[in-house]
């Protein structure tokens, strides 16, 4: 199975910041890494599939980047409602189709 | 566009739930779904996949053995029959779709909490 390793677990920030979270993976993905964005109480939300291919009506200041098994989310210009958990996840070739552990974005 | 779960509710170690997840506002049988969990405190968990026709089902290890994973898509629905539930069964469960197997998860439900107490 693929493993997903996220840095860091947590980090906290202010707003207008910009942050960068790091997803490796043991293995080769095939580029099929994707970037969810989850609240407490909600369900989590798709940002980025693919590496860096942003879903429709997620603001611009998200974007993805990596290749290989290194993978980035970078939050531009953070806003209030941008505190939240987010995980990577693979969907290469077979399941299980495994997350990162989450990294916790706190507001400083 | 919706993904809605039910069937959550408290059950003993040992025992028997069974949840669904209902699909409207799309062609539930043109989705792959799959279900993913959440313990208390813990990150999301893939437990589960089946494909749109149901041709092709997979399991995590954790729950391989003990849940079985079936679509009705002349009712809309999928469910997840969980038996010999264990107490780090715990957690809100969701299904959610893809469209294709390497396609993110595009569209959620709302979860449905499981409780596993005596």
């Amino acid at each position: 199975d693929i493993q997903l390793t996220q840095s860091p677990s947590s980090l906290s920030a202010s707003i207008g910041d910009r942050v960068t979270i790091t997803c490796r993976t043991s293995q080769t993905v095939g580029g099929n890494l994707n970037w969810y964005q989850h609240k407490s109480g909600k369900p989590p939300k798709v940002l980025i599939h693919a590496t860096s291919h942003v879903q429709i009506g997620v603001p611009s200041r998200f974007s993805g980047t990596g290749s290989g098994t290194e993978f980035t989310l970078t939050i531009s210009n953070l806003q209030p409602e941008d505190f939240a958990t987010y995980y990577c996840q693979q969907s290469y070739n077979a399941p299980p189709y495994t997350f990162g552990q989450g990294t916790k974005l706190e507001i400083k | 566009v919706q993904l809605e779960e039910s069937g959550g509710g408290l059950a003993q170690p040992g025992g028997s739930l069974r949840l669904s997840c209902e699909g409207s506002g799309f062609i539930f049988r043109s989705y792959d779904i799959n279900w993913v969990r959440q313990a208390p405190g813990k990150g999301l968990e893939w437990i589960s996949y089946i494909t749109s026709s149901g041709s092709s089902i997979s399991y995590a290890d954790s729950v391989k053995g003990r849940f079985t994973i079936s679509r009705d898509n002349a009712r809309n629905t999928l469910y997840l029959q969980m038996n010999s539930l264990r107490a780090e069964d715990t957690g809100i469960y969701y299904c959610a779709r893809d469209r294709v197997a390497v396609a993110p998860m595009d569209v959620w439900g709302k979860g449905t909490t499981v409780v596993v107490s005596s």
